[in-house]
C-alpha cells in the first residue's frame, strides 16, 4: 500500500498570501496519478487537481498542481477567503487508492 | 446536472445491519465507476472500494474487504453499501463518489451520510 504523508499539519496564512501544500509517498507513483481535494466543514470534498497538474471543471487558475516520482506539491498563489479548507492529497496509481491525512489552511 | 444523491442518516444499534444509497442522475450511471469514502469523526478520508455498475465489477481496500459489501442496481441507477453487523467503530460519514474515465480520481461527490451506530 502506498502511504502518502503531507505536511504540515496545518498552515496558518492570511489571505493573499501563497500556499505551498506538500504530499510525499512511500513510493514512486510513477505515472503521476495523484489527485488533490478540498474539504469544508460539513461538505464532501472537492477534486481540485487530477494527474498530478490537471486542473478539474470549474477549478480557479490559482490553483496549481506539480511533482513527480515520490514528491507533489500544490500551491495556492493567492488565498481567497474561500481557500481557507483541509486539502488532501489521493494516489491511485496502486490498489488500494489512498488518501493522505490531510493539511488545514487555517486563518492567521 | 450530474448529482449522486444519498439516503439519509442512520442510527442502528452495534450487530444490526444497514444498507446505504447512492443514486446516479444526469449522466449514464453504467459507464462510470463509483466509490465509497469514509470519514470518521474529525479524521480524513479512507477509500473503501469501487464498483464499476455496468457489469459489477468490485474492488476493495484490504481494510475493508469482508466488512462492507459493495453493490449497484443499474436498472435504477444506484450503488450501495452494506453491513451485515455494524460495529461502533462503524459511526462515521460515508461518500459516495463517480470516478473521471481520465483519471481515477473523484469528481462528483454525495453529500454524505452519517452512520451513528450506538447502543
Amino acid at each position: 500500500e502506498i502511504v502518502l504523508t503531507q505536511s504540515p499539519g496545518t498552515l496558518s496564512l492570511s489571505p493573499g498570501e501563497r500556499a505551498t501544500l506538500s504530499c510525499r509517498a512511500s513510493q514512486s507513483v510513477t505515472s503521476n496519478y495523484l489527485a488533490w481535494y478540498q474539504q469544508k466543514p460539513g461538505q464532501a470534498p472537492r477534486l481540485l487537481i487530477y494527474g498530478a497538474s490537471s486542473r478539474a471543471t470549474g477549478i480557479p487558475e490559482r490553483f496549481s498542481g506539480s511533482g513527480s516520482g515520490t514528491d507533489f506539491t500544490l500551491k495556492i498563489s493567492r488565498l481567497e477567503p474561500e481557500d481557507f479548507a483541509m486539502y488532501y492529497c489521493q494516489q491511485y496509481e496502486a490498489s488500494p487508492r489512498t488518501f493522505g491525512q490531510g493539511t488545514k489552511v487555517e486563518i492567521k | 446536472e450530474v448529482q449522486l444523491v444519498q439516503s439519509g442518516a442512520e442510527v442502528k444499534k452495534p450487530g444490526e445491519s444497514l444498507k446505504i444509497s447512492c443514486k446516479g442522475s444526469g449522466y449514464t450511471f453504467t459507464n462510470f465507476w463509483v466509490g465509497w469514502v469514509r470519514q470518521m469523526p474529525g479524521k480524513g478520508l479512507e477509500w473503501m472500494g469501487i464498483i464499476y455498475p455496468g457489469d459489477s465489477d468490485t474492488r476493495y481496500s484490504p481494510s475493508f474487504q469482508g466488512q462492507v459489501t459493495i453493490s449497484a442496481d443499474r436498472s435504477i441507477s444506484t450503488a450501495y453499501l452494506q453491513w451485515s453487523s455494524l460495529k461502533a467503530s462503524d459511526t462515521a460519514i460515508y461518500y459516495c463518489a463517480r470516478q473521471i474515465p481520465v483519471a481515477d480520481a473523484f469528481d462528483v461527490w454525495g453529500r454524505g451520510t452519517l452512520v451513528t451506530a450506538s447502543s
